[in-house]
């Protein structure tokens, strides 16, 4: 069974910086494009960002870009989201998935983000 | 704004079936075989229950199907129950994925 599990959100101020992890199991984590995905209170889903199997391409949704980075641990099973600049609309619940083609198979449970003075 | 169109929400009762659109462009929808669709329900992650536009994940009631004409792509829930009450999203691939690559999401609600 894939179990996928994000940590690290918390409470951090305007201009902060977080990083969060997904520690992913019962799937061959190198062979697997994986993403995040972020939902505001009360808002809809959005992709953030994602990240070639072998961390070899990122892309990222355009409110990120040079903001957030996307990174992996093949050796670890692990994958990263490191936030830099935090906003006030950064704020969310954030999951991490594993992606194919835009489409997104799991999903871990969600860790909550939130940016506030 | 959203990079795909759904209505915000739909309803039906029990027994009955419902159908969700979701409209984009030929960048997205349009150009690939590569839409999915998302059940959510309140303080849970969401759940994949279509990929490929048509195809179903092992375990996924087959009351749920998918299926796409030309930029507009639909879920129908058929023998509506009451556990079905949730929000839905759709996806795609697209070109324009910094946009972004989701739906702006419907309620349904069994009446």
């Amino acid at each position: 069974e894939v179990h996928l599990v994000e940590s690290g959100g918390g409470l951090v101020q305007p201009g902060g910086s977080l990083r969060l992890s997904c520690g992913a199991s019962g799937l061959t984590f190198n062979t697997n494009w994986m993403a995040w995905v972020r939902q505001a209170p009360g808002k809809g889903l959005e992709w953030v960002a994602n990240i070639k199997n072998d961390g070899s391409d990122t892309y990222y949704v355009d409110s990120v870009k040079g903001r957030f980075t996307i990174s992996r641990d093949n050796a670890k099973n692990l994958l990263f989201l490191q936030m830099d600049s935090l906003r006030a609309d950064d704020t969310a619940v954030y999951y991490c998935a594993t992606e194919t083609w835009l489409q997104f198979f799991y999903w871990g449970q969600g860790t909550l983000v939130t940016v506030s003075s | 704004q959203s990079a795909l169109t759904q209505p915000a929400s739909v309803s039906g009762s029990p027994g009955q079936s419902i159908t969700i659109s979701c409209t984009g462009a030929s960048s997205d929808i349009g150009g690939y075989n590569y839409v999915s669709w998302y059940q959510q329900h309140p303080g849970k992650a969401p759940k994949l229950i279509i990929f490929d536009v048509t195809k179903r994940p092992s375990g996924v009631s087959n009351r749920f199907s998918g299926s796409k004409s030309g930029n507009t792509a639909s879920l129908t829930i058929s023998g509506l129950q009451a556990e079905d009450e949730a929000d839905y999203y759709c996806s795609s691939f697209t070109t324009t994925y910094t946009l972004g690559v989701f739906g702006g999401g419907t309620k349904l609600t069994v009446l």
